[in-house]
């Protein structure tokens, strides 16, 4: 089946930092990725839409400076954090988009803590 | 604005029994609606897809219904077991083809 990997899974930095996260499809193409981040006991909101080879397309809210995303390949789309706040401890979770367009498949989630 | 509401934020049942979970939307209109599983510190999982012209779909004990006049899809778990206990999210996709995800529901089979 379509797995997503994400690395890394837990990222503890101090404020003022950048971190990036890795989501990378393992087993098919995916053209389209799409991030989330997810607060305790609340629902996933979505940031961004990733595009191989454009620009992210970002939720309104979502500071596109702040969240960098770079989806440079079929299978790969990184977000990055800069610098970074305590109030982005969240818990961060990719999905890709394979040839069947109506399904997306979740990668498990980044848990991200700034200090 | 838009909203995507699922009934309750905790369900309780005993084993055996059938959870009903519900997914009302407002200010969508929606081409299909999925639901997920989502377990602690993980990623959601799909479960199911309905369509628009689709009234009911099911998958071994999932049964999900899809009313789009009430706006509203039921999410039914039949003979319910410990093991699905877990957070259902139920998710919308727009024109703009990204996915919205409903507040979800915590489940609780209790043996």
């Amino acid at each position: 089946g379509a797995v997503v990997s994400q690395h890394p899974s837990r990222v503890i930095c101090k404020s003022g930092t950048s971190v990036k996260i890795e989501c990378r499809s393992l087993d098919f193409q995916a053209t389209t990725m799409f991030w989330y981040r997810q607060f305790p006991k609340q629902s996933l909101m979505l940031m961004a839409t990733s595009n191989e080879g454009s620009k992210a397309t970002y939720e309104q809210g979502v500071e596109k400076d702040k969240f960098l995303i770079n989806h440079a390949s079929l299978t790969l789309s990184t977000l990055t954090v800069t610098s970074a706040h305590p109030e982005d401890s969240s818990f961060y979770i990719c999905s890709a988009r394979g040839q069947n367009f109506y399904e997306q498949y979740f990668g498990p989630g980044t848990r991200l803590t700034v200090t | 604005s838009q909203k995507i509401e699922q009934n309750s934020e905790a369900l309780n049942i005993q084993e055996g029994k059938t959870a009903t979970l519900t997914c009302n939307y407002t200010n969508y209109s929606p081409a299909y609606l999925q639901w997920y599983r989502q377990d602690p510190g993980r990623g959601p999982v799909f479960l199911l897809l309905i369509r628009e012209n689709e009234k009911e779909k099911r998958k071994e004990r999932l049964k999900v219904t899809f009313d789009t006049t009430l706006k509203q899809s039921l999410f039914h778990i039949t003979a319910s077991q410990p093991a699905d206990s877990a957070t259902y999210l139920c998710a919308l996709r727009n024109t703009g083809n990204q996915f919205y995800f409903g507040t979800g529901t915590s489940l609780t089979v209790i043996p």
